[in-house]
């Protein structure tokens, strides 16, 4: 099976800082790559899917990119609201998998 | 807009089975557009699927919880199940019901709200 793994676990960053998460898969998935929030006592949200397609309502400030296995979810200037967890899954496989997740906290 | 709810016992004890129930309303089951899937969280931890299945009743799961996982789905009820069997304490999480698109990049669209099941005796 695919493995997917995320890097930071964690970060601890301000309000208007620059963020940048990526996640790395075992082998190519093309771009099967979807990018989900979570805050805590809620269940994920998706903000990205194809690795760089923007969900519907989703603030612009969010970004992804990467194809192959290599992908980046970029938060342009973080703002209060996006502290939560992050994950990245992967479709391409019949089985599917989520990385670790990364926890971005107030600094 | 998709609804989906996840229903059934909080409490299972160790080395029985774990049974839960997806209802899902604003779409259905027998649609080719989703994939219905289960996805779990321990407390505290990451996100680990499950399986997941087609309207077909085609299956796939995951490879470490491949031997005592069954998922079915019941179209005249508009559900899908979960049953694990054999359970332990390491299988204490909260369990969501989901829907995943295919024929596109099988990202997941909706959640339920998630339930905690406990496995204690």
């Amino acid at each position: 099976d695919i493995q997917m793994t995320q890097s930071p676990s964690s970060l601890s960053a301000s309000v208007g800082d620059r963020v940048t998460i990526t996640c790395r898969a075992s082998q190519s998935i093309s771009n099967y790559l979807n990018w989900y929030q979570q805050k805590p006592g809620k269940a994920p949200k998706l903000l990205i899917s194809g690795s760089s397609s923007l969900q519907s309502g989703v603030p612009s400030r969010f970004s992804g990119s990467g194809s192959g296995t290599d992908f980046t979810l970029t938060i342009s200037s973080l703002q209060f609201e996006d502290f939560a967890t992050y994950y990245c899954q992967q479709g391409y496989s019949h089985t599917w998998t989520f990385g670790q997740g990364t926890k971005v906290e107030i600094k | 807009q998709g609804q989906l709810q996840e229903s059934g016992p909080g409490l299972v004890k160790p080395s029985e089975t774990l049974s839960l129930t997806c209802t899902v309303s604003g779409g259905s089951v027998s649609s080719g557009s989703y994939y219905w899937s289960w996805i779990r969280q321990p407390p505290g931890k990451g996100l680990e699927w499950i399986g997941k299945i087609y309207y077909s009743g085609s299956t796939n799961y995951n490879p470490s919880l491949k031997s005592r996982v069954t998922i079915s789905v019941d179209t005249s009820k508009n559900q899908f199940s979960l049953k694990l069997n054999s359970v332990t304490a390491a299988d204490t999480a909260i369990y969501y019901c989901a829907r995943g698109l295919s024929g596109s990049y099988m990202q997941i669209d909706y959640w339920g709200q998630g339930t905690l099941v406990t496995v204690s005796s």
